[in-house]
């Protein structure tokens, strides 16, 4: 098993609607996780890091389930601009420094 | 004013030929790394230093090696090449490593093609 799994998609929205999309890991001990967007033949570049609690960044809204082992990520209002692929990423503190990547969930938006 | 900046962008080469890609970070940053990302996308750590000590080392072929000559470089450097080492090599840079608030920042990648 993955130690982190991600739906690949693509999610194909329309403008203006919303998605949400999960990410499950496996080791219990993981402490920090994150949202990364990756454009096609671009560098991952932060979009949120999740905190405990739940959090919101504009459009993006971020959630932590432990009891599940899981994580999610909803985009209201979507944008063309949000086709993107969206990487989970776990740490634990276990792995030193070493950040585990899902393979990503493509989003594609459509007029 | 480029964050983590690494070169070349693209690298063509053949079998068997042995090739450096430099990575550089302007950040102050104490960490750095090296992921690979293969045709399939997962991003795969490699390497990791931290003040120029080596943390993290993957199971990598020891055709692999990364050299950090002080804590804004971290250079790799891949011998007698092979088909399979095609793919897209990621330098980035983070201070405390899997912190909330601090998350990595990426270099634009190296792709490299062996032919």
């Amino acid at each position: 098993r993955k130690e982190v799994e991600q739906d690949p998609g693509p999610f194909n929205v329309p403008e203006g609607a919303t998605v949400a999309f999960n990410c499950t890991y496996s080791n219990s001990a993981s402490q920090s996780f994150f949202w990364y967007r990756q454009d096609c033949r671009k560098e991952p570049k932060l979009l949120m890091s999740v905190y405990s609690s739940g959090n919101e960044d504009g459009r993006f809204t971020a959630q932590l389930n432990r009891a599940s082992q899981y994580i999610s990520l909803l985009i209201r209002d979507s944008k063309l601009s949000d086709s993107a692929t969206y990487l989970c990423v776990v740490s634990s503190t276990d792995s030193w420094g070493k950040l585990q990547f899902g393979a990503g969930t493509q989003v594609v938006v459509t007029p | 004013d480029t964050a983590v900046s690494q070169t070349p962008k693209y690298l063509v080469t053949q079998m068997g030929n042995d090739k450096s890609i430099k990575c550089e970070q302007n950040l102050g940053h104490d960490t750095m790394y090296w992921y690979k990302q293969d045709s399939k996308k997962f991003l795969k750590i490699m390497f990791s230093y931290n003040n120029k000590e080596l943390i993290i080392n993957e199971t990598v072929p020891n055709r692999f090696s990364p050299k950090s000559p002080d804590k804004a470089h971290l250079n790799l450097h891949i011998n007698s090449l092979e088909l399979g080492d095609s793919a897209v090599y990621f330098c980035a840079s983070s201070h405390t490593p899997g912190q909330l608030n601090s998350p990595l920042h990426f270099g634009n990648g190296t792709r490299l093609t062996v032919t």
